[in-house]
């Protein structure tokens, strides 16, 4: 099935890490997304993995990928009050077709506190 | 650049009336697709264009028909609104791009249409 897991709720201290977890269910090959959704607005990716990468960073953002257990995570270093949004995790599946298309998570809601 | 544009931003209709969401992007992109979000359940595709002249139907088609009109716009229809289609809207476009048996598929989003539906 094409199933995507996180949690719905994080809450953090100014300037402590974040991080927000989900699990996916494709083991083969596949591109694994993060979004960022601020408040009133649409989604923005924030960063990707390939499904045979261990680990990604990006500034602030370390992504990392347990492909034993399907497990994807997002850290977010330095959490500051402009962080406070949802993140969507999403994987890639195949449709009727050929396309390739994103299967979002619930999202978790990151409330940062000053 | 304006990216993705959806128009309306808010919307209230009365039980059985029609509406047609807009939705027009300016990047060039081949694909695009309609999400509903809901609280707690996260988006779900209604329908996609994976090219200009192409339509498929998504998760949670029922209730909608959509129009590719052409390669910039990709219209969403409600024929006859019912409360359960109170949602936020959003529109997305992209070219995936397809190799040695992968695809990567980044999404660009529009802000969304707020929908009432009393």
């Amino acid at each position: 099935g094409e199933d995507v897991e996180q949690s719905l709720f994080l809450s953090v201290r100014e300037g402590d890490s974040s991080v927000i977890n989900c699990t996916y269910t494709d083991s083969s090959s596949t591109y694994l997304y993060w979004y960022k959704q601020e408040p009133g607005a649409g989604l923005q990716l924030l960063t990707y993995i390939f499904s045979n990468m261990d680990m990604k960073q990006d500034q602030r953002l370390t992504v990392l990928l347990n492909k034993k257990d399907k497990h994807l995570s997002l850290r977010i270093a330095d959490t500051q009050t402009g962080d406070s949004a949802i993140y969507f995790c999403a994987e890639s599946f195949m449709k009727t077709g050929g396309s390739y298309i994103p299967t979002f998570g619930r999202g978790t809601s990151l409330i940062v506190h000053p | 650049n304006a990216g993705v544009t959806q128009t309306p931003k808010f919307q209230v209709l009365k039980t059985g009336q029609s509406m047609t969401l807009q939705c027009a992007q300016d990047m060039n992109h081949n694909s695009m697709y309609w999400y509903r979000q809901d609280p707690g359940m996260g988006l779900r595709l209604i329908y996609y264009s994976a090219s200009e002249g192409t339509t498929d139907k998504g998760e949670v088609p029922n209730g909608y028909n959509v129009s590719r009109l052409n390669k910039r716009e990709f219209s969403l229809r409600l024929e006859s609104a019912a409360p359960s289609q109170t949602s936020v809207y959003f529109c997305a476009s992209s070219t995936p791009r397809v190799g040695a048996g992968r695809s990567k598929n980044i999404q660009y989003f529009g802000a969304g249409t707020r929908l009432s539906v009393l």
